[in-house]
This record gives structure tokens, sequence and C-alpha cells, in this order.
């Protein structure tokens, strides 16, 4: 199985910060990597596809990115709105595997 | 539009059985795979297997071998997950998603409460 390495588990960011998460994989994915909003009671939305596509909707101040087998997500400016927990996923084999959560706290 | 739309919320007594149902539309059901994640309170995401929408075809992660069961009702453009002999561990949310090599389409989910 693939594992996702998701860091950091938590943080907590000012709304002039430039946020970043990261989800390491334990082998290639060829990029088959999405990112999740989680709001509290809510189901997760779609942030980023194929590792650096936006999805519909979803503020340009989101970015995704890949150096290696690491993935990146990038929240530019953030806004109050952007808490809660974030998740990547592996579409690469199954099982699909998640990434464990970043709850980020916006200041 | 398109939507994922999951039945209500369940609560069953330890050993019996649940059905949880997820209703498509504004798409061709048998067009994209369902999968399902499960999320137990205050946890993380974690994905379970999925099912072939045009050939009826389940695939479970190993943690969920037995007990559960995905099905159809084609027809219905409806992905059903069954979970039988209920247990404590069971109790929590699931989720049914569209994939489209990325769930782009999710279920507001369903809470299974299991209490004797």
């Amino acid at each position: 199985d693939i594992q996702m390495t998701q860091s950091p588990a938590s943080l907590s960011a000012s709304l002039e910060e430039i946020v970043t998460i990261t989800c390491k994989a334990s082998q290639g994915i060829d990029d088959y990597l999405s990112w999740y909003q989680q709001k509290p009671g809510k189901s997760p939305q779609l942030l980023i596809y194929d590792a650096t596509s936006l999805a519909d909707g979803v503020p340009s101040r989101f970015s995704g990115s890949r150096s290696g087998t690491q993935y990146s997500l990038k929240i530019s400016r953030p806004q109050v709105d952007d808490s809660g927990i974030y998740y990547c996923l592996q579409s690469y084999s199954i099982p699909y595997t998640f990434g464990a959560g970043t709850k980020l706290e916006l200041k | 539009q398109i939507q994922l739309v999951q039945s209500g919320p369940e609560l069953k007594k330890p050993g019996e059985s649940v059905k949880i149902s997820c209703k498509a539309s504004g798409y061709t059901f048998t067009d994209y795979a369902m999968h399902w994640v499960k999320q137990a309170p205050g946890k993380g995401l974690k994905w379970m297997g999925w099912i072939n929408t045009y050939t009826g075809k389940p695939t479970y992660a190993d943690d969920f071998k037995g007990r559960f069961v995905f099905s159809l009702e084609a027809s219905a453009s409806t992905a059903n997950l069954q979970i039988s002999n209920l247990k404590n561990e069971d109790a929590t949310t699931y989720f049914c998603a569209r994939n489209n090599y990325y769930f782009d389409y999710w279920g507001q989910g369903v809470m299974v409460t299991v209490s004797s």
C-alpha cells in the first residue's frame, strides 16, 4: 500500500502568511494526487486534482505543486473561511490512501 | 447539477445490519465509479472501497472485507452500502464519493450510531 505522510498535523496562520501543507508519497504516484478541505459536520470538498489543477469554483489563492514524491498545497493570503481540515488523497493505486489531515486555524 | 444524496442517520443495536444509500443525479450514473469513505468521530478519512457502476463489481479495502457489501440499484442511479453484524467501531460517518480519479462530488454523509 502507498503511504501518504502529511504534515504538519496542525498549524495556526495569520491572514498575511503563505500556508503550505505537504504530503509525501511512499512511492511514485504519477500526480494522481488531490487535495480536499473539510469543515466541521460537512463532507470534504475538492480543491486540487492531478496535483496542480484547480477544481471548479476554488479560489486562485489555492495552488498545488510537486517535487519528487512530495506534493504541496499552498494557500496564499488565506482567508478566515479557509479554516478547516485539509487532506491529500492518492488515487494512483488501490487501496486509495488519504493523508492524516492538517487542521488549519486562521488567527 | 450533479448531486449525491445519501440516506438519513441510523441508530442500530450491536449485531444488527444497516443499509445506507447514495442516490446520484445530474450525470450518467454508469459513467463513474462510486467510492465509499469512512470517518470516525474526530478522525481522518479512510477509504473503504469502490463499486464499478457499469458492471456492479465491488472492490473492498482489506479492513472492510466480510461484513461490508457494496451494491447498486442502477435503474435508480443509487449505490448502497450494507454493513452486517454491526460493532461499536462501525459507529461513524460514511460518505459516498464519485470517482473521476479524484473525488469530485461527495454525498453529505450518513452517521451510524451503534448502541444497545
